[in-house]
């Protein structure tokens, strides 16, 4: 148990649907971040919060809109995805900003994410 | 931007051999290292980080890893391997922002 929590632990929607991805960390730290893990592949950062605000979003398809609205909860809202999007969504939080950071990231156990 | 590479994608040793799991950087200013590990069916964790002394950095579980600035490597090792070592690695570098290398699957038999 890390301090990250995340629901659903999986899921599966089609195409048409609109779903959320829901984190939360209990650690009291000050930045989140979304990642993409599919196999085989580097995990791909999708997106970095410091204080409720975005500080980065690396290019990511706008079916992936992301929401902080607080320093503890992060969502991913998800709307009209491709096949190619299913994997893993884990969620991170650190104490500060990653940026030369010696900062320790401390992920959820991610969302498994199925799109039919 | 910085990248991170993982040769090895899967490894297979057998219990009490010997392991080394390489990772290698492309960035040349000040970096931070880290090694991370996912057991089956459990969230990311770190291993071990090095941000500045010693280069050889210990570990939890009897792990270490090495960093060697003029090799930009950061090769993760463990004397003697357990079956409950089994789980995927993750090298990840700090730089501008946290990058991960693909993960190197290390499966450890009885």
């Amino acid at each position: 148990e890390t301090g990250v929590t995340q629901t659903p632990r999986h899921l599966v929607m089609g195409m048409t649907n609109k779903k959320s991805l829901k984190c939360e960390q209990h650690l009291g730290h000050n930045a989140m971040y979304w990642y993409k893990q599919s196999a085989k592949k580097p995990l791909e950062l999708m997106f970095v919060y410091s204080l409720e605000e975005r500080v980065e979003n690396n290019s990511v398809p706008s079916r992936f809109s992301p929401e902080c609205p607080n320093s503890s909860h992060l969502f991913l809202h998800l709307h009209t995805l491709q096949p190619e999007d299913s994997a893993l969504y884990l969620c991170a939080s650190s104490q500060e900003v990653s940026g030369s950071s010696t900062d320790t990231q401390y992920f959820g156990p991610g969302t498994r994410l199925t799109v039919l | 931007a910085q990248s991170v590479s993982q040769h090895n994608h899967h490894v297979i040793l057998s219990e009490a051999a010997s392991l080394e799991l390489g990772c290698n950087y492309s960035y040349g200013g000040t970096v931070n290292l880290f090694w991370y590990v996912q057991y089956p069916g459990q969230h990311l964790q770190l291993l071990l980080k090095y941000f500045s002394g010693d280069p050889l950095v210990k570990g939890i579980k009897g792990f270490e890893a090495e960093f060697i600035k003029s090799k930009f490597s950061f090769n993760l090792r463990k004397p003697s391997v357990q079956w409950s070592d089994t789980a995927e690695y993750f090298c990840a570098v700090n730089a501008w922002d946290m990058r991960f290398g693909a993960g190197t699957r290390l499966t450890v038999k009885p």
